[in-house]
């Protein structure tokens, strides 16, 4: 079965910096990669995602993805109080009865 | 989020039988329910795509999942146990296919005695 790993459980960095979040999977047949955030007592939202090795920006987040390495990335430029949330990374393979593995999360915290 | 709406909010219970009920408006042909434990990450139940049921085989079976149609999706639940403490996410996709964006609602929390 699937195992997806993230890193670090937690962290605590300043308004304005730069995160970086991480993510292993076990299964070299993973096709998609995705961050959720969730914010204390909301459901998950979609971040953005990836299907091919490389890397894709949308504003402040950028996603990396190194299939040969099982690992993909988040990163956050300029971290903003808004960002402190729960992130999950989630992986999935074809024909996995449409099941999303996600990981244990990491608990991002930004101070003012 | 409006577009995926669930009932109750909150759910304290002994040992009863329940209904937890989800409607999503976003036309998508898969729902799915997941149970987020504390401090976990969220954990699929049960998944219907175009009404076909796919079930995760760890979940107890007094968990019972409803389609009435293809906006609706319905958990039943009998005798809880303390350990379904939990929150109950109803989601949705487009197709139902492995690689898709999940939309989930806000949850139903429920508490067992």
């Amino acid at each position: 079965q699937q195992k997806v790993q993230q890193s670090p459980e937690s962290l605590i960095v300043p308004e304005g910096a730069m995160t970086s979040l991480n993510c292993t999977f076990s299964d070299s047949a993973s096709q998609y990669f995705a961050w959720y955030r969730q914010h204390s007592g909301k459901a998950p939202k979609a971040l953005m995602s990836i299907f091919s090795n490389g890397e894709k920006e949308e504003g402040r987040f950028t996603i990396h993805l190194n299939k040969a390495s099982l690992h993909f990335s988040l990163h956050i430029r300029d971290s903003q109080p808004s960002d402190s949330a729960l992130y999950l990374c989630a992986v999935s393979m074809m024909n996995s009865n449409n099941r999303i593995f996600f990981g244990d999360g990491t608990q991002l915290v930004v101070k003012p | 989020n409006t577009k995926i709406t669930q009932s109750p909010r909150y759910l304290i219970l002994g040992r009863a039988n329940k209904s937890l009920e989800c409607e999503q408006h976003l036309g998508h042909n898969a729902m799915y329910w997941y149970k987020q434990s504390a401090e976990k990450p969220p954990e699929l139940m049960f998944l219907y795509n175009l009404k076909q049921l796919i079930r995760n085989e760890t979940v107890p079976s007094r968990f019972i999942p409803e389609c009435p149609d293809s906006s609706k999706l319905l958990l039943h639940i009998s005798a809880v146990d303390p350990e379904d403490s939990a929150v109950y996410f109803c989601a949705s996709s487009q197709s139902g296919i492995s690689n898709e964006r999940l939309f989930f609602g806000h949850g139903t929390k429920l508490s067992v005695l």
